[in-house]
């Protein structure tokens, strides 16, 4: 099992559309979450760490549920500048890279 | 937010040769920084971890001679390829973790390395 999950989509949504993305990590040691995002050939962007309380940043929502392990991320009214990779972040002792789920906006 | 560069951004050599790759965090001080590969639609792949003033941590099935470390700074850690082959092709990113910054990582904008 790999020790961060998601789904790799693409998920192909309208514009004005709301999108979540689940992922899963497997150590429960672990303590620091983060969602980030990736424009093709370009590095990794922190979006968003995520709260065990769950965060909220304009249109997007993360949350941290310990018991099942997962973290998730939820985009309201997309745009089509959202079109990119989110990567899931996990951090125990390093820090783990989900493989990313793409998600394209169509107008 | 916090700053971190890479140099150069993209590099093309022939096989055999060496690349240095240089990351630097601009302002802020790096106690940790970190190596990492992307091949084309694929993850980030951890390759080392590296702390200033100490030798490198290198993740399994990285070879530590091929692939030179040197944190020789709180805001200087450098990546070396050394006899690069056509197989190293790939984008190499670095990420820094400041003091005081929690566990948050800034990336470097990633150098897309090319052997020929």
């Amino acid at each position: 099992r790999k020790e961060v999950e998601q789904d790799p989509g693409p998920f192909n949504v309208p514009e004005g559309a709301t999108v979540a993305f689940n992922c899963t990590y497997s150590n429960s040691a672990s303590q620091s979450f983060f969602w980030y995002r990736q424009d093709c050939r370009k590095e990794p962007k922190l979006l968003m760490s995520v709260y065990s309380s769950g965060n909220e940043d304009g249109r997007f929502t993360a949350q941290l549920n310990r018991a099942s392990q997962y973290i998730s991320l939820l985009i309201r009214d997309s745009k089509l500048s959202d079109s990119a990779t989110y990567l899931c972040v996990v951090w125990a002792s390093k820090i783990i890279f989900g493989s990313g789920t793409r998600l394209s906006i169509r107008p | 937010g916090a700053v971190v560069s890479q140099h150069p951004s993209r590099v093309i050599c022939k096989s055999g040769t060496s690349v240095k790759i240089e990351c630097r965090s601009l302002d802020f001080q790096a106690t940790t920084m970190f190596w990492y590969r992307q091949f084309p639609k694929q993850s980030l792949m951890l390759m080392a971890t590296s702390n200033e003033g100490s030798k490198a941590t290198y993740e399994q099935g990285v070879e530590k001679d091929k692939f030179l470390i040197n944190h020789a700074s709180l805001t200087l850690s450098t990546l070396t390829v050394t006899s690069a082959h056509p197989e190293d092709s790939s984008f190499y990113i670095c990420s820094a973790r400041g003091i005081g910054l929690s566990d948050t990582q800034y990336f470097g904008p990633g150098t897309r390395l090319t052997v020929l």
